[in-house]
């Protein structure tokens, strides 16, 4: 039982670049999430999807898109990366939105130069 | 005011300490209350879940929520090397739906030995 599977788990893009941060869980769960977390910053929600087939957004998604690939894939895509965007970015999931505890992968530690 | 206010620290304890982690918050319809551990390069992992008011043990921990003072705490007794991690609280509302989980920002705890 891996939970919640986040690849890959180191980036280094130039200014400008696009790449795509996986997620997937196996716990069956309905609702996922993207969080950046920054030194003083906390957590940070991006996007999240409350059940298959939606995604809204959350304080800070600019900068980046997302899609809800089937229940089980959440994936994150910077389109032009900028150094702005330097951060650790976990992704998690949980049973129900709200009230339901998460569950979080490990991260994906990105640095744009 | 933000939603939730949480000291960063870091606190630094001697091992053996009773260690009291706190959080206040503003918004009167928050009913759940969660406690995460994050470990250095690790995702949060869910340590103690509460609902309203009261107290709640786990072995070594407890979690207390005082809903008139909007203020919850997590203790942790003869505290271990091992428990140096930042904490995060977080909390939602009865009627949340969808709405994510409100994170505080954690605060950084080291267990000397």
């Amino acid at each position: 039982n891996a939970g919640v599977t986040q690849t890959p788990k180191f980036q280094v893009l130039k200014t400008g670049q696009s790449m795509t941060l996986q997620c997937a869980q196996d716990m069956n769960h309905n609702s996922m999430y993207w969080y950046r977390q920054d030194p003083g910053m906390g957590l940070r929600l991006i996007y999240y999807s409350a059940s298959e087939g939606t995604t809204d957004k959350g304080e800070v998604p600019n900068g980046y898109n997302v899609s809800r690939l089937n229940k089980r894939e959440f994936s994150l895509r910077l389109e032009s990366a900028a150094p702005s965007q330097t951060s650790v970015y976990f992704c998690a999931s949980s049973e129900a939105g709200g009230n339901s505890p998460l569950h979080f992968g490990n991260g994906t530690r990105l640095t744009v130069t | 005011q933000k939603e939730v206010e949480q000291d960063p620290g870091p606190l630094s304890v001697p091992e053996g300490a009773i260690v009291s982690l706190n959080c206040t918050y503003s918004n009167s319809a928050f009913q759940y209350f969660m406690w995460y551990r994050q470990y250095s390069r690790k995702g949060p992992e869910l340590l103690m879940y509460t609902y309203s008011s009261g107290n709640k043990e786990d072995g070594r921990f407890t979690a207390q929520v005082d809903k008139s003072s909007k203020y919850i705490s997590l203790f942790i007794r003869d505290s271990q090397p091992s428990d140096s991690a930042t904490y995060l609280c977080a909390m939602s509302g009865r009627n949340s739906g969808n709405t994510p989980l409100v994170f505080g920002k954690g605060t950084r705890l080291s267990v000397i030995a």
